[in-house]
Formats: structure tokens, sequence, C-alpha cells
């Protein structure tokens, strides 16, 4: 069975500060995902990665996919109240791009 | 471009009680996906459309749930006996040529009491 784990489950940090959060697979993904949720909506695409060692920015967002393709982190620089959600991984299986493997979240909170 | 649509944005029933979820992709999105969120999870998917054919409903209760795509366009999802455990959120994706870019609507949050 494919498991994503995301790690921590739960940040909650000042304006200004960084943070990392992890995505963690012991099986191989085609490509990751990174969705942010807010309350009350559903997961928006934040990103996709495809190549092992990949590094994607997205303003003050970075993105990493792991070298072994099994792994995945996002980096924030500076974070603003505006970041605030539920960061969510997902890996596509190697033999279907149609199936994902969603982590169970992390959820941050930026406090003013 | 309108997103991914849903309806209603929420529900109350009683359990045992019936209960229908409406979806409209995107434009042009041949696949569709229905997901199930608990709170603090990540969604878990039910059933995927490929145009009007259901291609994986392995993990779809049959017993009580059931989907339907007619014109391989807009979907409806239905509960019938909604049970206490069914209370989660409804979420609905569809996908285009990047077949693992999901778009997701807002969804269906459902209250069995």
């Amino acid at each position: 069975t494919q498991l994503l784990e995301q790690s921590p489950q739960f940040l909650s940090i000042q304006e200004g500060e960084n943070l990392t959060v992890y995505c963690n697979s012991s099986s191989v993904f085609s490509s990751l995902q990174w969705y942010r949720q807010e309350p009350g909506e559903g997961p928006v695409l934040l990103v996709t990665v495809v190549t092992g060692g990949e590094v994607k920015k997205l303003k003050r967002l970075t993105f990493q996919f792991g070298d072994a393709r099994k792994d995945s982190s996002l980096h924030i620089t500076a974070a603003q109240p505006g970041d605030t959600g539920l960061y969510l991984c997902a890996g596509a299986a190697v033999d279907s791009n149609y199936q994902l493997i969603w982590g169970a979240g992390t959820k941050l909170i930026i406090k003013p | 471009e309108a997103g991914v649509v849903q309806s209603p944005r929420y529900k109350i029933i009683e359990k045992k009680q019936p209960v229908a979820f409406w979806c409209n992709p995107i434009s042009g999105h041949n696949t569709l996906y229905w997901y199930l969120q608990n709170l603090g999870q990540g969604p878990e998917l039910l059933i995927r459309y490929e145009n009007e054919e259901a291609v994986d409903d392995s993990q779809l209760p049959k017993d009580r749930f059931s989907a339907e795509r007619l014109k391989g366009v807009d979907s409806t999802l239905k509960i019938q006996p909604a049970e206490l455990g069914d209370s989660a959120v409804y979420l609905c994706a569809s996908s285009g040529l990047v077949p693992n870019e999901q778009f997701f609507g807002p969804g269906t949050r459902l209250t069995v009491l």
C-alpha cells in the first residue's frame, strides 16, 4: 500500500518566520503535487514536480522533489498570514497518472 | 473560465434519509473525480469517470453510494440511506490534458444527524 506521510501535522508560527513541511513515502512517484486548501474551499494546485531533484519556486514558496522521487519538501520564506491553510501533497502512482496518493496534510497557521 | 461547480454547499439531513450532490466540471475536462474528505485529512477517492464511464469505483461503498455521469459532463453522487459516519465534505474535481493536475470544486459539507 502506498502511503504519503506529511510532517508536521500542525504548525503555528509568527509572521515573518521561515518554515519547512515535509512529505515522505517509501514508494516512488512519477510526479508529486502540492495543494493548499482554505476552510470551506477545495484544494488548489500550487505546483507539480516531476524530475528527481527538481526545485521549483513560487514567490516565497520553494518546492523540492527528492532525488529518488519518494519525498518532497515545501519551504516558505517570511511567512505571511495569507499563507495560512492546509497544505496537502499528492503523489501520482508510477503505473497510473490518474491515481493520486494523498497525504493527510499540514495545517499551517501564521499569526500576525 | 469557470471552475468546478458543486451544489449544494451545505446539507444537513437525518440518518437514513437520501441525499444527492451535483457537480459540473470545467468545460472540456473529460475526467471527473468524487472524493470524500474528513476534517484534517486528505481527500479519499470514491470514483473516477472518463467521460461517462466509471473507470475506478473500487473505493465506492456500493451498498449505499451511487454515482452517474450520463452525458459525460455533469455528475451526481447519491447516498441512500445516509449514516452518521457519512458526515464529511464531498469534493468533486476534474482534469483535462494533464491527468494528474486536478481542479477542485468548493465541496459539499454533509452533516448527518
